[in-house]
């Protein structure tokens, strides 16, 4: 079963980098995910697609203080230089034939 | 950026039914895999279901919790995406956000979203 743990929260102080984990489940290690922003009362945003080599792709305006990394089963999503707005609720997703997964999101606090 | 509109929701009784739908205007509608999300109060995100785009066969797929209750469908000449939900549950309380998936060889990552619209199912 095609599964994403995530950690329910993370925290980091104001600019500093913090590293967010996603982690699929047995058998589905090369498996690409992408990250979504969802920050307090708003939808989410889609920030980008990590593949199994590490290589990522960004969407549309998307700061260069977040880029995606990968290791085995875990995909990462790095925030470097933390902001205020930064706070927000981070949720990974992946895609199998005829279903689409999230995780159960990590709720960032920036200190 | 990619505008993706939600309208339709409401207030409810169980047992009942309800449509939303998704307005996609100034956007390549017809290759996109539309996918509807929903997200309890206070919960995380929960896929719904898609619809694939017709070049790619236009059949939709569901989740467990809704399957044989909702019917996703699109019309492409109106660049809309809808949801039909039937014999609504308490548990269906949710906001509704509509995304995009590019379709085709880049399917997967649901890279648009709406703003939701906020479907209350009680008595």
């Amino acid at each position: 079963q095609l599964v994403l743990t995530q950690s329910p929260s993370a925290s980091a102080s104001l600019g500093a980098s913090v590293k967010l984990t996603c982690t699929l489940s047995s058998g589905h290690s090369s498996y690409a995910i992408a990250w979504h922003q969802q920050q307090p009362e708003k939808g989410p945003r889609y920030l980008m697609k990590v593949n199994s080599d590490g290589s990522h792709r960004k969407g549309d305006g998307i700061p260069d203080r977040f880029s995606g990394s990968s290791s085995g089963a875990e995909r990462y999503l790095t925030i470097s230089s933390l902001q205020s707005e930064d706070e927000a609720d981070y949720y990974c997703q992946t895609w199998g034939a005829g279903i689409r997964v999230f995780g159960g999101g990590t709720k960032l606090t920036v200190l | 950026e990619v505008q993706l509109v939600e309208s339709g929701g409401g207030l409810v009784k169980p047992g009942g039914s309800l449509r939303l739908s998704c307005a996609v205007p100034g956007f390549t509608f017809t290759k996109a895999w539309m996918n509807w999300v929903r997200q309890a109060p206070g919960k995380g995100l929960e896929w719904v279901g898609l619809i694939k785009s017709k070049t790619d066969g236009g059949t939709a797929d569901y989740a467990a919790p809704v399957r044989g209750r909702f019917i996703i469908s699109r019309d492409d000449s109106k660049k809309t995406l809808y949801l039909q939900m039937n014999s609504l549950k308490t548990e269906d309380t949710a906001v509704y956000y509509c995304s995009a998936d590019p379709g085709g060889a880049a399917t997967g990552p649901l890279d648009s979203w709406g703003q939701g619209t906020l479907v209350t199912v009680s008595s």
